[in-house]
């Protein structure tokens, strides 16, 4: 399966600033999507991102907050922009793998303070 | 609106007894199961997966079963192990998995030696 490799790791930041998350992965793949899982919920879908198109934002997510880019068929980051505690969460990138289900990035943590 | 239930937040189970771990789902469009295990810090890991045509569908010591009729899947974990303990998600997706996943909220599971 692919290995996907996720940075930073964790990160705490000041309100109203903005962090850029970056996932590499060792192949090319077609889609890479981009989840958050906040303190003691599941993981949530923010949106989908496919290599040289507009992301596919989720209901809730919006792309001035969530801003994706996806440069080629390896890599992509997400920013989260004008970040407020609520924003304080585990974020994740994962690629699809066939019979291995879905591969996770290890997750970057941010706390916003 | 949580469309993938897990409703045990945590479960303690004796080493080498069997783990059995629960999952409901509300979407009948929901065709593709699969589990993921999480340990701290990291990305969710694949374990084992399973689609509607089947009811059963086992890896090693990773048994998941389906009952479409009720939209439950439980995964069978046996003999637990202490490298067990971690946090369960049980995923859902329609469409033979070609669409998003949809998360439960996890289960906390810890193996007492």
């Amino acid at each position: 399966s692919a290995v996907i490799s996720q940075k930073p790791s964790r990160d705490i930041c000041q309100r109203g600033t903005s962090l850029t998350i970056q996932c590499q992965v060792d192949s090319q793949v077609t889609m890479m999507f981009w989840y958050r899982q906040q303190p003691g919920q599941s993981l949530t879908l923010i949106a989908t991102a496919n290599q040289g198109s507009e992301a596919t934002y989720e209901s809730g997510f919006v792309i001035d907050k969530f801003p994706i880019s996806r440069p080629n068929l390896t890599f992509s980051t997400l920013t989260v922009s004008n970040m407020s505690p609520e924003d304080s969460s585990i974020y994740l990138c994962s690629v699809e793998q066939g019979g291995y289900g879905y591969t996770f990035g290890s997750g970057t943590r941010l706390t916003v303070v | 609106d949580q469309q993938v239930k897990q409703n045990s937040p945590s479960l303690s189970v004796q080493e080498g007894r069997i783990s059995i771990l629960n999952c409901d789902y509300t979407n009948s469009m929901f065709d593709y199961f699969l589990w993921y295990k999480k340990y701290p810090a990291e990305g969710p890991t694949f374990l084992i997966s399973i689609s509607s045509i089947k009811d059963k569908n086992e890896d090693g010591r990773f048994t998941v079963f389906l009952n479409k009729s009720a939209k439950h899947l439980s995964l069978h974990i046996v003999p637990s192990q202490p490298g067990d303990s971690a946090v369960y998600f049980c995923a859902a997706s329609a469409n033979f998995g070609n669409e998003k996943l949809t998360f439960g909220t996890g289960t906390r599971l810890t193996i007492i030696p």
